[in-house]
């Protein structure tokens, strides 16, 4: 079965600065994708960002970018230019390539605070 | 984007009764929903995957007869709590499985609370 950690339950950031989440995920699979979603207090989940283990380049969207160094199984999420918006919680999921029914593998998530 | 809704977003009840939640895509056929339960500052727990037309396959450990969940067509899923009890209350979230392009989305989430 896949695992996804994520071991800081919090973190901080001042506005304008850049900060970087971290996750490692364990799997035998050689093909999934890896995510990044954001819930902020209302409690939608927002896909932040999506990685193809087939792909070598990293992901990046806007200010979101990610460091996905498969060898290692680690796929952490940079946040750049952070704003107060980005205050949320974070979570890192797998899932399996195939399958209409593969389902999302989540960490616990991290609580991400922006510091104005 | 493609926009997956779920009703009520809110629902009190007292202990013993009954509550459905429903999950519907708007504008895209769903082949298969999760339903998930959040309690707060915590992750998602998958509870149950449904596909139209089939019976749900439920996580180990969540209870069949607890949480009913429907499937009925491509674009609603239901979740029936039954015979609700206070440790029933959470924030339960579903996600659509887009039929062509596989891509999931995320209902609004829907918060029961059981006194």
């Amino acid at each position: 079965a896949q695992t996804v950690t994520q071991s800081q339950p919090e973190m901080s950031v001042q506005e304008a600065e850049t900060v970087t989440l971290s996750c490692t995920y364990d799997t035998s699979e050689s093909d999934y994708y890896l995510f990044w979603y954001k819930q902020p207090p209302s409690r939608q989940m927002i896909l932040v960002i999506r990685q193809e283990a087939y792909k070598q380049q990293n992901a990046t969207e806007n200010r979101f970018s990610v460091n996905f160094q498969k060898a290692a199984k680690s796929f952490s999420l940079k946040i750049s230019d952070s704003q107060l918006g980005d205050a949320a919680m974070y979570f890192c999921a797998y899932r399996s390539y195939t399958g209409a029914n593969s389902k999302l593998t989540f960490g616990k998530g991290i609580t991400l605070s922006v510091r104005p | 984007g493609a926009v997956v809704s779920q009703h009520p977003s809110r629902v009190i009840c007292k202990s013993g009764t009954s509550v459905k939640i429903e999950c519907r895509s708007l504008d895209f056929q769903a082949t298969t929903m999760f339903w998930y339960r959040q309690f707060p500052k915590q992750s998602l727990m998958l509870m149950a995957t449904s596909n139209e037309g089939s019976k749900a396959t439920y996580e180990q450990g969540v209870e069949k007869d607890k949480f009913l969940i429907n499937h009925a067509s491509l674009t609603l899923s239901t979740l029936t709590v039954t015979s609700a009890h206070p440790e029933d209350s959470s924030f339960y979230i579903c996600s659509a499985r887009r039929w062509d392009t596989g891509e999931l989305f995320f209902g609004e989430g829907s918060r029961l609370t059981v006194l």
